[in-house]
């Protein structure tokens, strides 16, 4: 089965300084890795996916599929990063069906 | 185009009874999944229908059910509710199953008394 792991609950940094939020998985076919982020009062939202490799307001994730990571980083966080941010797992269930987990999250806070 | 609608936005049921939620899709979409996100546990995966069919479900008690309807709108009912099912179901759309962008909806917030 799979799993996500994010190990920090709790993440703060002040602004200007580089973050890093982890996240871990097991699964044992290919995987596709997403990040949302949920911003105070606004619905949950994409922020990136590791096959688009794209950067996404600064933030990258890069897929270490030999250490199966996809920490996702910013060299100069803002205020306004401040956010819970989850990592996902898309994977086959079984068939042509696919089941997306989702780690516990990791609520950043950016101090001014 | 018009974001993932769901009703209602909040709501407060007794223990024992049941409730039913709803979700409108993007148009378009045709895959629809629901969580339940508690500070607990975070995001649970409830179950995922696409056209009609449930495709997947996750570790919850046959007390949870859903479905959807020809037009992709969903259902989720609860039956039978416990103090526990106090939390945050969110809706998801996206055009089909399979690691294609979700969308999530802001939320039915239940509370159980």
């Amino acid at each position: 089965a799979q799993r996500v792991t994010q190990p920090e609950k709790l993440l703060s940094v002040f602004k200007g300084a580089p973050v890093e939020l982890k996240c871990n998985y097991s699964y044992s076919g290919s995987p596709e890795l997403f990040w949302y982020v949920q911003y105070s009062r606004q619905r949950l939202q994409l922020l990136l996916r590791h096959i688009s490799r794209e950067s996404i307001k600064g933030f990258t994730a890069d897929l270490n599929k030999g250490e199966t990571s996809f920490h996702l980083k910013k060299p100069f966080a803002q205020e306004e990063d401040s956010a819970m941010y989850y990592c996902a797992l898309s994977a086959n269930s079984g068939g042509s069906n696919y089941k997306l987990t989702f780690g516990k999250g990791t609520l950043l806070t950016v101090n001014p | 185009k018009a974001g993932v609608t769901q009703t209602p936005r909040y709501l407060i049921k007794t223990r024992g009874q049941q409730v039913t939620l709803s979700c409108s899709p993007i148009s378009g979409h045709r895959s629809v999944s629901w969580y339940q996100q508690t500070p607990g546990q975070g995001l649970q995966f409830l179950f995922e229908y696409f056209s009609e069919t449930q495709r997947n479900k996750g570790n919850f008690p046959g007390r949870f059910s859903g479905r959807q309807f020809s037009n992709s709108r969903s259902e989720m009912n609860v039956s039978t509710l416990e103090l526990g099912d106090s939390a945050l179901y969110l809706c998801a759309s996206s055009f089909s199953t399979g690691g294609n962008t979700i969308y999530f909806g802001e939320g039915s917030w239940l509370t159980v008394v």
